[in-house]
């Protein structure tokens, strides 16, 4: 059963920086997972913010950047604002025979 | 620009199969680089992925959800459906169906539609 491990909760100042990261029980986290990363504020459908690890989407905030980092994959806020306060979720890919993706169970960013 | 809308009973029995469609807008399922499928989110809970189809036939699922769901492709309407069976009480989540093209590229999602499963 794959399983994908998010941080349940993070605080972050405004202005500061936070990263969230997604481990996968199977082992490190690679770019052939396509890490994508959603952002969903209460009450709203979640949205996409970067997808295939690092490239972001045209609405996606300059602020936001997702890479690699130790076995796996990282979304970093810098200079968070208070708009920033939601939930984030990470998406992984598992290739061959039975391919699926699978979620984080989510980081809750609170920002104060 | 691609559009989808979920719909499909508000409310449903346990033990019964739940039937949701999806109706596609702003583009074609037949011959589109899309992948179509279902995602649901519990009260409160986090995403879960259930499952998705393309028009070539390939298609993936959920491994814990596998033998519950059928996720199939009516070109003719331009609509997919899901079909879960068995539902229960913990299936109550609202359900969103989603177009998902290039690993992540484009991922376009539906309002989603609230199910509840009580007698």
């Amino acid at each position: 059963q794959t399983v994908v491990t998010q941080e349940p909760s993070l605080t972050v100042s405004p202005g500061g920086t936070v990263t969230l990261t997604c481990a996968s029980n199977t082992g490190a986290v690679t770019s052939g997972n396509y890490p994508n990363w959603f952002q969903q504020k209460p009450g709203q459908t979640p949205r996409a913010l970067v997808y295939s690890t690092s490239n972001k989407h045209s609405w996606t905030p300059a602020r936001f950047s997702g890479s690699l980092l130790g076995g796996k994959a990282a979304l970093t806020l810098s200079n968070v604002q208070p708009e920033d306060e939601a939930d984030y979720f990470c998406l992984l890919f598992y290739g061959g025979a039975q391919s699926h993706w699978m979620f984080g169970g989510g980081t809750k960013v609170t920002v104060l | 620009q691609l559009q989808l809308q979920e719909s499909g009973p508000g409310l449903v029995k346990p033990s019964e199969t739940l039937s949701l469609t999806c109706t596609v807008s702003g583009d074609s399922l037949s011959n589109s680089p899309y992948y179509w499928g279902w995602i649901r989110q519990p009260p409160g809970k986090g995403l879960e992925w259930i499952g998705n189809m393309h028009y070539s036939g390939r298609h993936s699922h959920n491994l814990s959800l596998k033998s519950r769901v059928t996720i199939l492709l009516d070109t003719s309407n331009n609509q997919f459906s899901l079909r879960m069976s068995s539902m229960t009480a913990t299936d109550t989540a609202i359900y969103y169906c989603v177009g998902e093209w290039d690993f992540g590229n484009s991922y376009t999602w539906g309002q989603g539609i609230l199910v509840t499963v009580s007698s």
